[in-house]
């Protein structure tokens, strides 16, 4: 199984400022890597996949990178309705696996 | 618009048995791929099972191998999950999700809003 660690547990910013989220598979998922947001009590949303595809849609402040077993997702200038718990999951092999997610929240 | 609704979800004992179901709606069902996807109280997300359009082959975590069975009626555009011996640690919200991408590469695209399945005595 392809463990996935994002890093860091919960990360504390300032809206207007940039958020950096880290992803690593514990072995190579090629470039089949989508990372997901998640609100309070709402359904997990697409965001990216292709580990640098932005999903219909979204705003061009996300962008995500990488590839084999390090990704970043990152939010050029966080917005209020940013605040969310994000999560990346492979695609390259099964079982499928999510880390275990990032808490960005205000500072 | 893509719809997916879940149902069939509540209280059950450890041991029993629930079918849980997702209609959908909005899309050409039966070219799709679809999984099951659930999310424990307060935890991360957990990919549960997929199933082709064909409905073969069929993948499943293995926490819930030989309890859970995926499968799907393309003429009534529906996506069940049949789950039992149920466990405590069984207990989340389910999501039925389409796939995108190519095969055997898919992502989850769209999301339900989950039904709650509760392990309990």
């Amino acid at each position: 199984e392809i463990v996935m660690t994002q890093s860091p547990a919960t990360l504390s910013v300032s809206p207007g400022e940039r958020a950096t989220l880290s992803c690593r598979a514990s072995q190579s998922v090629s470039s089949n890597l989508a990372w997901y947001q998640q609100k309070p009590g709402q359904v997990p949303r697409l965001l990216i996949y292709g580990a640098s595809t932005r999903a219909t849609g979204l705003p061009a402040r996300f962008s995500g990178s990488g590839s084999g077993t390090e990704f970043t997702l990152t939010i050029s200038s966080l917005q209020s309705e940013d605040f969310a718990v994000y999560y990346c999951q492979q695609y390259n092999d099964w079982p499928r696996t999510f880390g275990q997610g990032t808490k960005v929240e205000s500072k | 618009e893509v719809q997916l609704v879940e149902s069939g979800g509540g209280l059950v004992k450890p041991g029993g048995s629930l079918r849980l179901s997702c209609a959908a709606s909005g899309f050409t069902f039966s070219t799709y791929s679809m999984n099951w996807v659930r999310q424990a109280p307060g935890k991360g997300l957990e990919w549960v099972s997929s199933i082709t359009s064909t409905s073969s082959p069929i993948y499943y975590a293995d926490s819930v191998r030989g309890r859970f069975t995926i499968s799907r009626d393309n003429a009534k555009n529906s996506l069940y999950l049949q789950m039992n011996s149920l466990r405590a640690e069984d207990t989340a919200v389910y999501y039925c999700a389409t796939s995108a991408g190519s095969y055997p590469n898919y992502y989850f695209d769209k999301w339900g809003q989950g039904t709650l399945v509760t392990v309990s005595s």
